[in-house]
């Protein structure tokens, strides 16, 4: 089965403090990983994704296929990083996104 | 660049009634997905078009269809409308497949 699974659905953080929201998949094959992100009334975004390997606003995430896990981490959270946010899986030459049912962040100041 | 549009934004309707929204991807952009979130079920997937193909279609009834035109805007359609449909429908656009994909701001039907 392909699935997301995010275990918590809130973590809250004071500002400053490492990040990691868990996210991990279970899919046969070599799937393609996301995070999205939606701030405050805005429109659901991409974040990161794991084939690019890239750090966007300080976050990162590596795909660790052992554990089947794609976590998001952040050594020093900031407040403009409170938002909820989705780990998706898309499986192999398709534009399906299996989204996980989200993290709330809450960076308190 | 204007981003993904979606119409109506706000919908309400009866149960037994269909529906169609719209969605027009960002300019050049061939690929249209749709995707329902409620508060039990989260973001499902719906359809993936590509080139007015349906590349592929998540698990919903057959109430549910849609299509994609010549000029990349897709259209989906729910019949006979039942109370588990009140949902914020989303669209996502891309550039081509496995690309990023770029959300609208959605659909919130209402439907009583």
């Amino acid at each position: 089965a392909q699935r997301v699974t995010q275990p918590e659905k809130l973590l809250s953080v004071f500002k400053g403090a490492p990040v990691e929201l868990k996210c991990n998949y279970s899919y046969s094959g070599s799937p393609e990983l996301f995070w999205y992100v939606q701030y405050s009334r805005q429109r659901l975004q991409l974040l990161l994704r794991h084939i690019s390997r890239e750090s966007i606003k300080g976050f990162t995430a590596d795909l660790n296929k052992g554990e089947t896990s794609f976590h998001l981490k952040k050594p020093f959270a900031q407040e403009e990083d409170s938002a909820m946010y989705y780990c998706a899986l898309s499986p192999y030459n398709t534009d399906k996104l299996i989204f996980g049912t989200g993290t709330r962040l809450q960076v308190f100041p | 660049k204007a981003g993904v549009t979606q119409t109506p934004r706000y919908l309400i309707k009866t149960r037994g009634q269909q529906v169609t929204l719209s969605c027009s991807p960002i300019s050049g952009h061939r690929s249209v997905s749709w995707y329902q979130q409620t508060p039990g079920q989260g973001l499902q997937f719906l359809f993936e078009y590509f080139s007015e193909t349906q590349r592929n279609k998540g698990n919903f009834p057959g109430r549910f269809s849609g299509r994609q035109f010549s000029n990349s805007r897709s259209e989906m359609n729910v019949s006979t409308l039942e109370l588990g449909d009140s949902a914020l429908y989303l669209c996502a656009s891309s550039l081509v497949q496995i690309d990023e994909q770029f959300f609208g701001p959605g659909t919130r039907l209402t439907v009583l």
